[in-house]
């Protein structure tokens, strides 16, 4: 069965920097096309980041330059770097996998909780 | 960007139909994924490419696109079905997935 597991969250400071770790089981994320998605306390779904199975990566408007999408395949994790913390990235962020460029995320993590503050 | 709309909610009797709409620019030409999300709980996909269903699905849940409007069916509605239903598009010329604001469904 096709698991995702996601851990880093916490609380950080305006600023600050954090990571976030999804550890795949019964698949593997180098051969899939992963994301993270967020959503902020009462409010929707919002696509963060994505990495597809050749490598490329593409980020939302709103995390461009500040994160980092990157995947560790002899440990079948993703990762996403988070520099320059605000408080709107306050959020739950779940990874999710699809099996193609535009296939749905039909494995989805219980996500893990960011949330930033002074 | 290309931007999805949702109405923020749809209320609906057990055992009737609740319709919930998507609309985007040409949406018919693009496929588009269906997710529910209970409270506390991670989405789960109920419709992908417009129409088809995960077999874990029930037959009660259908999907339609066409023009400017993607639809999610759910027939026979039951109190399980309540949450919040959310769209979801790739957006071929930015390389972006789009999820639409979300549809609160009440069972009344």
């Amino acid at each position: 069965e096709a698991q995702l597991v996601e851990t880093g969250g916490g609380l950080i400071q305006p600023g600050g920097s954090l990571r976030l770790s999804c550890a795949a089981s019964g698949f593997s994320v180098s051969l899939n096309y992963m994301s993270w998605v967020r959503q902020a306390p009462g409010k929707g779904l919002e696509w963060v980041s994505i990495i597809y199975s050749g490598g490329d990566t593409y980020y939302a408007d709103s995390v461009k330059g500040r994160f980092t999408i990157s995947r560790d395949g002899s440990r079948n994790t993703l990762k996403l770097q988070m520099n320059s913390l605000r408080a709107d990235d306050t959020a739950v962020y779940y990874c999710a996998r699809s099996e193609s460029m535009a296939d749905a995320f039909d494995v989805w993590g219980q996500g893990t909780t960011v949330a930033v503050s002074s | 960007s290309y931007v999805l709309t949702q109405p923020p909610s749809v209320s609906v009797a057990p055992g009737k139909t609740a319709r919930i709409t998507c609309g985007g620019n040409n949406i018919g030409s693009k496929s588009v994924h269906w997710y529910h999300q209970k409270p506390g709980q991670a989405p789960i996909v109920v419709i992908y490419y417009g129409s088809d269903r995960p077999s874990d699905i029930p037959e009660r849940f259908s999907g339609s696109n066409s023009g400017n409007t993607a639809t999610l069916t759910i027939s026979r509605v039951e109190a399980g079905d309540e949450g919040d239903f959310y769209c979801q598009v790739w957006d071929s010329s930015s390389d972006h997935w789009v999820f639409g604001g979300g549809t609160k469904l009440t069972v009344l």
